[in-house]
């Protein structure tokens, strides 16, 4: 069975500073991993994904991912934090095969400070 | 021009009432879900439908009737609702049979059983 692990359940970063979030899976096969972002009061919005070839991969709002199939993670980070980034971050592992059904890590909070 | 659109967005009710949750999707999906996610931040499936047909279906009390209508349709039937019920239901789509294909998130229905 697929499952997720976030093992931080809140960061707290400065504006400006770097950010990483981290996230490991565990799947029998090659994985679909994914980064959602959920804002206070709001729905989930997807970052990026991973399904094959480049193990860096760039989303949106400036955040990059990168799969590392030997330790099993697939870490979130940001060069430089803004406030509009204080929000839930949730990774997510699925498969192609039965309705691409979607895992999903706890959730990492992250708080950011002025 | 909402991808996938819940209907409503915030529902309070009493312990023993039967409501019902709707989503629609307009982005020529064939496959829907619905998703929980409890008072912890913590995301779950509950059911997936493809082309109207049911393929997931976790454990959930069969209080829980999922219905679809169609394949831009999935609507969420919660009988006999009890405080547990309490939380964000999200509806999602995705087109299988594609790789790299990403599930998509309505913005959520915020349900409070009193």
């Amino acid at each position: 069975a697929q499952s997720v692990t976030q093992p931080d359940i809140h960061i707290t970063v400065s504006e400006g500073a770097s950010l990483e979030l981290r996230c490991n899976y565990s799947y029998g096969a090659t994985p679909y991993l994914f980064w959602y972002v959920q804002s206070p009061g709001q729905g989930l919005q997807l970052l990026l994904k991973y399904f094959s070839g480049d193990t860096l991969v760039q989303g949106i709002k400036g955040f990059e991912a990168e799969f590392k199939r030997s330790q099993s993670s697939f870490n979130l980070r940001k060069p430089s934090v803004h406030w509009s980034d204080a929000a839930e971050y949730f990774c997510a592992v699925g498969r192609k095969a039965a309705g691409n059904k979607l895992t999903f890590g706890g959730g990492t909070r992250v708080l950011v400070k002025p | 021009d909402t991808a996938v659109s819940q209907t409503p967005k915030y529902l309070v009710t009493q312990m023993g009432n039967d409501k019902s949750i709707k989503c629609e999707q307009n982005l020529g999906h064939d496959t829907m879900y619905w998703y929980k996610q409890d008072s912890k931040k913590f995301l779950k499936i509950m059911f997936s439908y493809n082309n109207k047909e049911l393929i997931i279906n976790e454990t959930v009390p069969n209080r829980f009737s999922p219905k679809s209508p169609d394949k831009a349709h999935l609507n969420l039937h919660i009988n006999s609702l009890e405080l547990g019920d309490s939380a964000v239901y999200f509806c999602a789509s995705t087109l299988t049979g594609v790789t790299g294909n990403t599930i998509y998130f309505g913005e959520g229905s915020w349900l409070t059983v009193v």
